[in-house]
């Protein structure tokens, strides 16, 4: 019953540091997405995945890279954090043949100092 | 980017009323979803609209797909203490295949 599984749950980073959150999904969805979540802004998708080996950049990609190397991971890297990238980050996994209902992990806060 | 914009922003209501929310937008979109966002949990789909005028229920939940395509609304009846959290209107644009979220309705019941 894992779903979607984000690591890790909580970072505290400098300015300046980098960092990977992971994803993982077992139920062999064929799309992914990264999305960050600040008061007062609803969610904001960041880079997404349509498949393996492939992504696209959303709203808000600067300052964020990805990768989708394997089906079941996607990857969100910072690889210089700002304070602006303060936030709770969420992964989400969806079937092809998109309806719009997305399977969302349990969230990854991240505190840049 | 295309924005969604949802009312209110925050409810405080006390247990036993009902509730309703609204998303609008200028963009047309090929489909409405509400989501509820459970405190430090990822949101969860309520109900999933794909017709323009479409009427669906989900328990206490009742939501539409607005007859121009920009605009849906979520209603709950009969307010009980799990009914607590943040809600989410989405759209998905034609050929998208991706959600654009609104700002979310934070919803707090008094006992």
């Amino acid at each position: 019953n894992a779903g979607v599984t984000q690591t890790p749950k909580f970072r505290v980073l400098k300015t300046g540091q980098s960092m990977t959150l992971l994803c993982a999904q077992d139920m062999n969805h064929e799309y992914m997405y990264w999305y960050r979540q600040d008061p007062g802004m609803g969610l904001r998708l960041i880079h997404y995945s349509v498949g393996e080996g492939t992504t696209a950049k959303g709203e808000v990609p600067d300052g964020y890279n990805v990768s989708r190397l394997k089906k079941q991971n996607f990857l969100l890297g910072l690889e210089s954090a700002a304070p602006s990238q303060t936030s709770v980050y969420f992964c989400a996994s969806s079937w092809a043949g998109f309806t719009g209902e997305l399977f969302f992990g349990e969230g990854s806060r991240l505190t840049v100092l | 980017g295309q924005q969604l914009n949802q009312s209110p922003q925050s409810m405080f209501i006390q247990e036993g009323e009902d509730v309703s929310m609204n998303c609008t937008s200028s963009s047309i979109f090929n489909t409405w979803l509400w989501y509820k966002q459970d405190p430090g949990e990822g949101p969860v789909l309520l109900i999933a609209l794909y017709k323009a005028g479409e009427l669906t229920s989900n328990g206490r939940l009742t939501a539409q797909f607005g007859i121009t395509r920009k605009d849906s609304f979520l209603n709950i009846s009969a307010s009980i203490p799990s009914d607590v959290g943040i809600y989410f209107c989405a759209g998905q644009l034609p050929g998208a295949q991706k959600l654009v979220f609104g700002q979310g309705t934070r919803l707090t019941i008094n006992p």
